[in-house]
């Protein structure tokens, strides 16, 4: 079965430092690949996806077929990214979702 | 404005009591979904629509049923709650397939005592 696993319950960085949220697939095929992020008190919402290869918030996701992993990066840290993460692959007629990371950035 | 509205968004009831749980939708979206997600776990599809008395049951196996009458709403029913129910509840709409991009209510965390 598709699975989508995130390997960090909890990432905490400081300002500033570079951030990579990993995601990894078992699926063999063409993927599409999803990250969406819940800041507090809000709901969960699209963050972006790999088909479109843009940069939301100054995060970026490249998608590794040989690894299969579509891991999320940025550059520096800011505190408004502390939120949950989750990965997600589209397929068929759903989403299969990762649990999650807890990203806290440190002032 | 565009939206998807969940009520209510917080309950707690009793064992053995019927509830229903809210969705609606003004996106325009003819798909809508339910996922039940257990604290720090994955959200997993329970129930999801294409349109108009079209209804389906997800990977995750549920007591809960679902009824698509309007476009818009999307109601999800326990008929008797029992503790093992107790959980959080996202309803989400698209445009297109499942695989694309899911807007989401605000959820509803369900407490069955």
């Amino acid at each position: 079965a598709q699975r989508v696993t995130q390997p960090e319950k909890l990432l905490s960085v400081f300002k500033g430092a570079p951030v990579e949220l990993k995601c990894n697939y078992s699926y063999s095929g063409s993927p599409e690949l999803f990250w969406y992020v819940q800041y507090s008190r809000q709901r969960l919402q699209l963050l972006l996806r790999h088909i479109s290869r843009e940069s939301i918030k100054g995060f970026t996701a490249d998608l590794n077929k040989g690894e299969t992993s579509f891991h999320l990066k940025k550059p520096f840290a800011q505190e408004e990214d502390s939120a949950m993460y989750y990965c997600a692959w589209g397929g068929n007629y759903q989403l299969i979702w990762g649990a999650g990371t807890k990203l806290i950035i440190k002032p | 404005e565009a939206d998807i509205y969940q009520t209510p968004r917080y309950l707690v009831i009793g064992t053995g009591k019927k509830i229903t749980l809210e969705c609606s939708q003004t996106m325009g979206h003819d798909k809508m979904y339910w996922y039940q997600q257990d604290p720090g776990m994955e959200l997993h599809l329970i129930h999801y629509s294409y349109g108009v008395n079209s209804t389906e049951k997800g990977d995750l196996s549920s007591e809960s049923t679902v009824s698509r009458i309007r476009t818009e709403h999307f109601p999800l029913t326990l008929e008797s709650a029992r503790p093992s129910h107790t959980s959080q509840y996202l309803c989400a709409s698209s445009e297109y397939a499942l695989s694309t991009e899911a807007f989401f209510g605000q959820g509803t965390r369900l407490t069955v005592v």
